[in-house]
């Protein structure tokens, strides 16, 4: 079956452009996660979805950066005026359930990989 | 998950032998664990996974490992194949549903 899917795959922004970043997660997952990756590490929480609610937004760098997902489905990452140490990967990844106490298998997408100049 | 004690950045192992890739973790509290595997340009891929009542788990070809009294975990790999050349993360749901992730062990198989 179809996994998580993000687009673009790679994105070059000059400093200072806007982006915006796409998750389709698994038909059907309630939760929705993204994370970033710097080049050598381990990838870092970044927020976390409950179908359309943002019930996590801890681990957001700053105030540029953005998230949505208005229906519950496809969800929407937006870095605003991009700085060079945004440069990194930008996972996101699915699980079919809620927060329940109990933690759920977490399937990521490919990345997308931004590159800021 | 944390690089302290036996973790071991780089593990380089010849094709058709077992692989051990350790991982420490940091919170006593977390009970949920799970192992991924990443290829150069690509998402973490789901291995195996296991929780805090279990100490030990079998899939296909790999085996999970979890010793709480030290927090520990560790996969195995039998039989070790070129594609399974990656890198590979443990992680630890240190707040819930977030997971907090190692610094990774790149593994090399050698034909």
């Amino acid at each position: 079956g179809a996994g998580v899917s993000q687009s673009p795959r790679y994105k070059v922004a000059k400093r200072g452009q806007d982006v915006a970043l796409r998750c389709d997660p698994i038909s059907g997952h309630v939760s929705l996660f993204w994370y970033q990756q710097a080049l050598g590490q381990g990838p870092e929480f970044l927020t976390y979805f409950q179908n359309e609610a943002q019930l996590d937004k801890s681990g957001l760098p700053s105030d540029r950066f953005f998230a949505e997902r208005p229906e519950g489905s496809v969800s929407t990452l937006k870095i605003q005026r991009t700085q060079q140490e945004d440069s990194a990967v930008y996972l996101c990844a699915s699980s079919l359930l809620g927060t329940s106490g109990r933690t759920d298998t977490q399937y990521f997408g490919p990345g997308t990989r931004l590159t800021v100049l | 998950g944390e690089s302290v004690g036996l973790h071991l950045p780089t593990l380089s192992v010849q094709e058709g032998d077992n692989s051990i890739i350790n991982c420490a973790y940091s919170n006593s509290a977390s009970d949920y664990f799970i192992w991924y595997k990443q290829e150069s340009g690509k998402g973490p891929q789901f291995i195996i996974d296991i929780r805090s009542n279990m100490d030990k788990r079998q899939g296909q070809r790999v085996t999970v490992l979890l010793n709480k009294t030290v927090k520990h975990l560790s996969l195995q790999i039998a039989a070790t194949q070129p594609g399974d050349s990656a890198v590979y993360f443990c992680a630890e749901n240190k707040d819930d549903y977030k997971l907090s992730f190692g610094a990774g062990t790149t593994v090399t198989v050698r034909a």
